[in-house]
């Protein structure tokens, strides 16, 4: 099946720095990837959508300008946590759902645990 | 999208066959319905979906009812390596940006 990479599957920072994390189709152009949220023993939370050469689409609650999306090409996409608190520490996993699909099925990154201290 | 309920957890002894129920009575005509599990921190895997018809892949079995109301997802010989949350979401396929939604599912535990 498609490949959805993820990295790095952990980092641990300083509050207050920012932290990249990365998204990239490997074998499929993913025109809208989508960006997930989970707290431990929670289920998966939809963070933001996002969409290849436009603005991503947040869900209600979530801070845009502290979750940065970028989506700059058809194979990676980019979440940057900004000015991270302890609050932010989260397993942090992307979607991508292949574009040429009709019945498509939509495939996650390993996920990324953020640990801010 | 339908909402989906799922039983909170079950257990299965290994070797067994592993049926994990899900119902979605709202379900509408042009909806699918797809399961993903998850293994501990790690990202969801794709298991199975269908529309209508029961589908058999090399991880399990996808059991729809007639009336597509419910549904059951069979893993035949359950593993200590299948102990994990299992998803049932329904969506609209071709759905463009339309994203899976995540319940709470089911937390399968595959006991030796």
């Amino acid at each position: 099946g498609a490949v959805v990479s993820q990295h790095p599957s952990w980092v641990i920072c300083k509050s207050g720095t920012s932290v990249k994390i990365e998204c990239r189709s490997l074998d499929f152009q993913a025109t809208t990837m989508f960006w997930y949220r989970q707290f431990p023993k929670q289920s998966l939370m939809l963070m933001a959508t996002s969409n290849e050469g436009s603005k991503a689409t947040y869900e209600q609650g979530v801070e845009k300008d502290k979750f940065l999306i970028n989506h700059a090409s058809l194979t990676l996409s980019t979440l940057t946590v900004t000015s991270a608190h302890p609050e932010d520490s989260s397993f942090y996993i992307c979607s991508a759902r292949e574009s040429r699909l009709m019945n498509e099925k939509l495939f996650f990154g390993s996920g990324t645990q953020l640990s801010v201290l | 999208d339908a909402k989906t309920t799922q039983p909170t957890s079950m257990d299965c002894a290994e070797g067994r066959a592993a049926n994990l129920p899900c119902n979605h009575s709202t379900i509408s005509g042009n909806e699918y319905v797809y399961w993903y599990r998850q293994i501990h921190s790690q990202g969801p895997q794709y298991i199975i979906h269908g529309l209508k018809n029961n589908e058999t892949n090399e991880m399990a079995s996808l059991i729809i009812t007639e009336d597509r109301k419910s549904s059951t997802l069979i893993l035949p010989h359950a593993t200590l390596r299948d102990t994990a949350v299992y998803y049932c979401i329904v969506r609209v396929a071709s759905s463009g940006n339309t994203p899976l939604v995540f319940g709470k599912g089911t937390r399968l535990s595959v006991i030796a």
